[in-house]
């Protein structure tokens, strides 16, 4: 049972350029986020989906795009990166009735140049 | 505006002390309060949780400590470990919901 799993671990961009970080869980889970961890920042949320198809923003969406197709993965899109882009990225998933209770997966390392 | 405020940033203990972190919140409508831990390189992982109908919550050396008068909840470690060292994270989630809002996070270290 792999979880949720993020790909890739450590990307590098140039500004301007575009790239899509994937998140993808094995559990059956109906929600998956997207947060960002900055220092001293905390956790905060992208963007989210509650199932299939449901996408919503969070607090700092701007400049981030995400599509739920399948329960199963959730990725989120830099279309034009941004050197305050430079994060890392955890995608988390949680059935609906276990409220609070996230999984992450191990992080993205984004940094855009 | 921050929701769950979370002090203090950075916390140095001895093996065996208790260190303490401390969040509070303003809304009322939060009625799940949950502390995720997260070592070096890896993704939180939730620790333990609390709901306001009770005062304290125990697992193994980790107790929280709720004032729901105040708007207040702590976590205490007993006995500290040099394992314990993580990044701590408080967060309170809505009625109804199931979107947590995190406090900005503690940084433990337990020297040996």
């Amino acid at each position: 049972n792999a979880g949720v799993t993020q790909t890739p671990k450590f990307q590098v961009l140039k500004t301007g350029q575009s790239m899509t970080l994937q998140c993808a869980q094995d559990m059956n889970h109906e929600y998956m986020s997207w947060y960002r961890q900055d220092p001293g920042m905390g956790l905060r949320l992208i963007h989210y989906s509650v199932g299939a198809g449901i996408t919503d923003q969070g607090e700092v969406p701007n400049g981030y795009n995400v599509s739920r197709s399948t329960t199963e993965d959730f990725p989120l899109r830099l279309l034009s990166a941004a050197p305050s882009q430079t994060s890392v990225y955890f995608c988390a998933s949680s059935y609906s009735n276990l409220v609070g209770e996230l999984f992450f997966g191990e992080g993205s390392r984004l940094t855009v140049l | 505006q921050q929701q769950v405020k979370q002090s203090p940033q950075s916390l140095i203990v001895q093996k065996g002390g208790i260190p303490i972190i401390n969040c509070a919140y303003e809304n009322t409508a939060f009625d799940y309060f949950p502390w995720y831990q997260q070592f070096p390189g890896k993704g939180p992982a939730l620790l333990i949780a609390i709901r306001p109908d009770v005062s304290e919550k125990k697992e193994g050396r980790f107790t929280i400590s709720f004032n729901k008068s105040a708007k207040q909840f702590s976590l205490h470690i007993m006995d500290s470990q040099p394992g314990d060292s993580a990044t701590y994270f408080c967060a309170a989630v809505k009625g109804g919901s199931y979107i947590p809002t995190f406090g900005r996070g503690t940084s433990l270290i337990v020297h040996p």
